[in-house]
């Protein structure tokens, strides 16, 4: 079973600031998704990575498959950053199922 | 933009009666997906399908869920007895291919009130 771990759980950063969140995993995997989901609920996908480093405007995600690590960052915050960022990963080797970490709340002040 | 739809965006029901939610995923996507969110907690897997049948399910995904493509278009979600645990938010998502390699888009979700 895979576990996955976020830090930090809560982020307060002031706009502009350059964010950093989390993940770990335990077992090996194909694929580690990261999504935000906003105060209404709904869920989009940010990325998906295999290996390495992807970038997406303001956004980037990079993944350590020995360290079994991801980081995702965000430069230049702003308050519309605000959301909760999760992390999750295919699962014991399936190709069917994500396993999802708590999430982080990030909240950028103006 | 093609986007998953689901319907409703509210279901209120009483413990104990069936419900069923409805989505709607993207035309070309080949592989669906049921999640779940209970109120403050993480987002939990329910159940992938592909090719009409379940391709993998959760411990949580018990007899008393079913998944069905009716048509083309929907994918559905029947929960057969509701309990008062099972209230949350569902989400529906889809991808072209399996998600270890492809990006999966999600709905809007449905929350489930059961009283």
């Amino acid at each position: 079973k895979n576990e996955v771990e976020q830090s930090p759980q809560n982020l307060t950063a002031q706009e502009g600031e350059f964010i950093t969140i989390n993940c770990s995993y335990s077992v090996g995997i194909s694929a580690l998704h990261w999504l935000q989901q906003h105060p209404g609920g709904g869920i989009v996908s940010l990325f998906m990575l295999s290996s390495g480093k992807k970038k997406h405007g303001r956004l980037i995600a990079t993944i350590n498959i020995q360290e079994k690590h991801s980081s995702l960052h965000i430069t230049a915050s702003h308050p519309r950053d605000s959301a909760v960022y999760i992390c999750a990963v295919n699962s014991g080797g399936s190709n069917y199922k994500l396993t999802f970490g708590k999430g982080t709340l990030l909240t950028v002040n103006p | 933009e093609p986007e998953v739809t689901q319907t409703p965006s509210h279901q209120v029901t009483q413990m104990g009666q069936e419900v069923i939610l409805r989505c709607v995923p993207i035309s070309n996507h080949l592989y669906f997906y049921w999640y779940r969110q209970i109120l403050g907690q993480k987002v939990e897997f329910l159940v992938s399908f592909y090719n009409n049948e379940i391709s993998e399910k959760s411990e949580i995904f018990d007899d008393q869920f079913s998944v069905e493509r009716p048509d083309g278009s929907n994918f559905t979600l029947k929960i057969r007895s509701t309990k008062l645990e099972d209230s949350a938010m569902y989400f529906c998502a889809s991808s072209v291919g399996a998600i270890a390699y492809n990006e999966q888009f999600f709905g809007p979700g449905t929350r489930l009130t059961v009283l």
